[in-house]
């Protein structure tokens, strides 16, 4: 199975601030890297595939990078409706495997 | 607009069973492959199960393989999770999630979920 490490694992940032969360796997998975948004209470929402598309309706604030092993999201400016939990997920093969999720917090 | 409607959740004992259903709506149904995702209280997102457009091979997680059954009636627009021998362990949310192609790909959509909880 292919593990995501995702780091950190929660951080504290403030309104306006740039955000990057990096996302790695065990073993080399192209692009097929999405990232997941999930704040409290409510179901997952994607916001990024191939690593770095954006969603349908997605805001460009959100970014994505990588291929490989080693991807990143950038928040851009971080704005209050964007303190969530974020997920990476690889669909290169079955299982598919999440990261253990970036908690962000207000600071 | 795209909709999952997850049901079937509820309380039940351990060694019991549970069908869960998920009905989809504003979206060509049989050409999309669909999982089912799960998330124990505090937890992070765990797959469970996957079926692709067509029905054909079905792929599991090591944690519920030959316990938990995925099936789909493109007639009815439903995917379902079949769940035997439940654990304390399956106790979580489980949603559906709409994925972008015919087979392996991303999660477009989510389902808002539904509540098992397995406890005696």
């Amino acid at each position: 199975d292919i593990q995501m490490t995702q780091s950190p694992s929660s951080l504290s940032a403030s309104v306006g601030d740039r955000v990057t969360i990096t996302c790695r796997a065990s073993q080399g998975i192209s692009k097929y890297l999405a990232w997941i948004q999930q704040k409290p209470g409510k179901a997952p929402k994607s916001l990024i595939y191939a690593a770095s598309s954006l969603q349908s309706g997605v805001p460009s604030k959100f970014s994505g990078s990588g291929s490989g092993t080693d991807f990143t999201l950038t928040i851009s400016s971080l704005q209050p409706e964007d303190f969530a939990t974020y997920y990476c997920q690889q669909y290169k093969t079955y299982p598919l495997t999440f990261g253990g999720g970036t908690r962000v917090e207000i600071k | 607009e795209v909709q999952l409607l997850e049901s079937g959740g509820g309380l039940v004992e351990p060694g019991e069973s549970l069908r869960l259903s998920c009905a989809a709506s504003g979206f060509t149904f049989s050409s999309y492959a669909m999982s089912w995702v799960r998330q124990a209280p505090g937890k992070g997102l765990e797959w469970v199960s996957a079926i692709p457009s067509t029905g054909g091979s079905t792929y599991y997680a090591d944690s519920v393989k030959g316990r938990f059954t995925i099936s789909r009636d493109n007639s009815k627009n439903t995917l379902f999770l079949q769940m035997h021998s439940l654990r304390a362990e399956d106790t979580a949310v489980y949603y559906c999630a709409m994925e972008s192609g015919s087979y392996l790909e991303t999660f477009d959509y989510w389902g808002l979920g539904t509540l098992v909880t397995v406890s005696s």
